[in-house]
């Protein structure tokens, strides 16, 4: 089944516990993102891959890292968590670059204590 | 700044009339546009695309329309049924999202 995944789906750590939120995904696609989505403010693009070893900031990138190794896992890094980070965090992937649409990760729930 | 703007309030119809959702943008001149469906505590699921030089899109009770001299996008749900219940959220290209309007169908 073509899918993206996302682990963990529920995550409740303490501020500056570094922590990594994985997402795979299984249908070859070339571009991924992380998007994370507050009440009111929709989904906010955090970073964005267009092929391994290729990766730039979205509109929220501060306070996350991201890296691209293999063309499937896109995984995303909080060094140091703070409780503004506490969202909901979606990873996405689609085809080509800026023409496809985009199939979604079932989402990460993240709270910063 | 670039700007797309959803009415944020929910929109309550009633099952089998038609749903009309708007989504406004400034600052911007998308070569196109997406709509989505977002169910509770899930992710985005991809309905439709519709590209500048299209003025309107079908799939199957889903339409769109895209006016780029207006700067909006018209989704419709024909023949709503309470399944279609959701939120739906428009896309300029797919960087900038709306922050979604939630449909409420009544039966």
């Amino acid at each position: 089944e073509a899918q993206v995944t996302q682990n963990p789906r529920y995550l409740i750590t303490v501020t500056g516990k570094k922590l990594t939120v994985t997402c795979s995904q299984n249908m070859n696609h070339e571009y991924m993102s992380w998007y994370r989505q507050d009440p009111g403010l929709g989904l906010r693009q955090i970073y964005y891959s267009m092929n391994v070893e290729v990766t730039d900031k979205g509109d929220v990138p501060e306070g996350y890292k991201v890296s691209r190794k293999e063309k499937r896992n896109f995984p995303l890094i909080l060094e140091s968590p703070s409780p503004n980070q506490t969202s909901l965090y979606f990873c996405a992937s689609s085809p080509r670059t800026g023409r496809d649409e985009q199939f979604f990760g079932p989402g990460t729930r993240l709270t910063v204590l | 700044s670039q700007k797309i703007e959803q009415n944020s309030e929910a929109l309550n119809i009633q099952e089998g009339k038609t749903a009309t959702l708007t989504c406004n943008y400034t600052n911007y001149s998308p070569a196109y546009l997406q709509w989505y469906r977002q169910d509770p505590g899930r992710g985005p699921v991809f309905l439709l695309l519709i590209r500048e030089n299209e003025k309107e899109k079908r799939k199957e009770r889903l339409k769109v329309t895209f006016d780029t001299t207006l700067k909006q996008s018209l989704f419709h749900i024909t023949a709503s049924q309470p399944a279609d219940s959701a939120t739906y959220l428009c896309a300029l290209n797919k960087l900038i999202f709306g922050a979604g309007t939630r449909l409420a169908v009544h039966p």
